[in-house]
């Protein structure tokens, strides 16, 4: 089946302590993405990337990292997380550009930062 | 600067009437724009978008949205709502310079109430 997935679902952590936020795609899609979701505030783009090993900012790239060592993977990686990067996340994948193909979403990471 | 407004948090419609949920945009050059919709427990699904030609685009579900250049504007419509149809909207734009391929701006959201 094809599909983005996205692990852990469900994370609570406190302030100060490394983690990595998986994504998956097994469609050969050369666009990924992560967004977090905050009441209020919609969606905002964090990190994007066009295919392996290219990557670019988006609205709120600070305390996140990513990394596209392979098209399939794409990593979110929180250094030293801090409360307000308390949200739900998702990763999103296309075949090509936003432009010329359809994005699909993952199922959504729910983070808790104490 | 680039920006998505929808001006309505929430949008309440009876079943069975046209239902729109309005859409505003600032972006530089031409803009790309699409519809999302969440249902509750689904994630997030692609409606629809505009890319060029004709200003009436149409997508999933029987929704179809109208892009008006003079007015920036890009309104999500459905000739009859459906309870099924209650969701979180979102609108996007993503600017067409080359160096910006790939950002893609949402609004904040419109949660569509369909009463039966």
């Amino acid at each position: 089946e094809a599909q983005v997935t996205q692990n852990p679902r469900y994370l609570i952590t406190v302030t100060g302590k490394k983690l990595t936020v998986t994504c998956s795609q097994n469609m050969n899609h050369e666009y990924m993405s992560w967004y977090r979701q905050d009441p209020g505030l919609g969606l905002r783009q964090i990190y994007y990337s066009m295919n392996v090993e290219v990557t670019d900012k988006g609205d709120v790239p600070e305390g996140y990292k990513v990394s596209r060592k392979e098209k399939r993977n794409f990593p979110l990686i929180l250094e030293s997380p801090s409360p307000n990067q308390t949200s739900l996340y998702f990763c999103a994948s296309s075949l090509g550009g936003l432009f010329t193909d359809t994005q699909y979403f993952g199922p959504g990471t729910r983070l808790t930062v104490l | 600067a680039q920006s998505v407004a929808q001006p309505e948090d929430q949008v309440n419609v009876a079943e069975g009437n046209p239902l729109t949920v309005k859409c505003t945009y600032s972006v530089s050059g031409n803009p790309y724009l699409f519809w999302y919709v969440q249902y509750p427990n689904r994630g997030l699904q692609f409606l629809l978008k505009y890319i060029t030609g004709d200003n009436l685009v149409k997508g999933s579900y029987g929704f179809e949205a109208e892009f008006n250049k003079s007015q920036t504007s890009f309104h999500l419509k459905k000739p009859s709502a459906l309870v099924s149809d209650s969701a979180l909207y979102f609108c996007a734009v993503s600017p067409d310079r080359g160096s910006t391929l790939g950002r893609l701006y949402f609004g904040r959201g419109t949660q569509l109430t369909v009463w039966p």
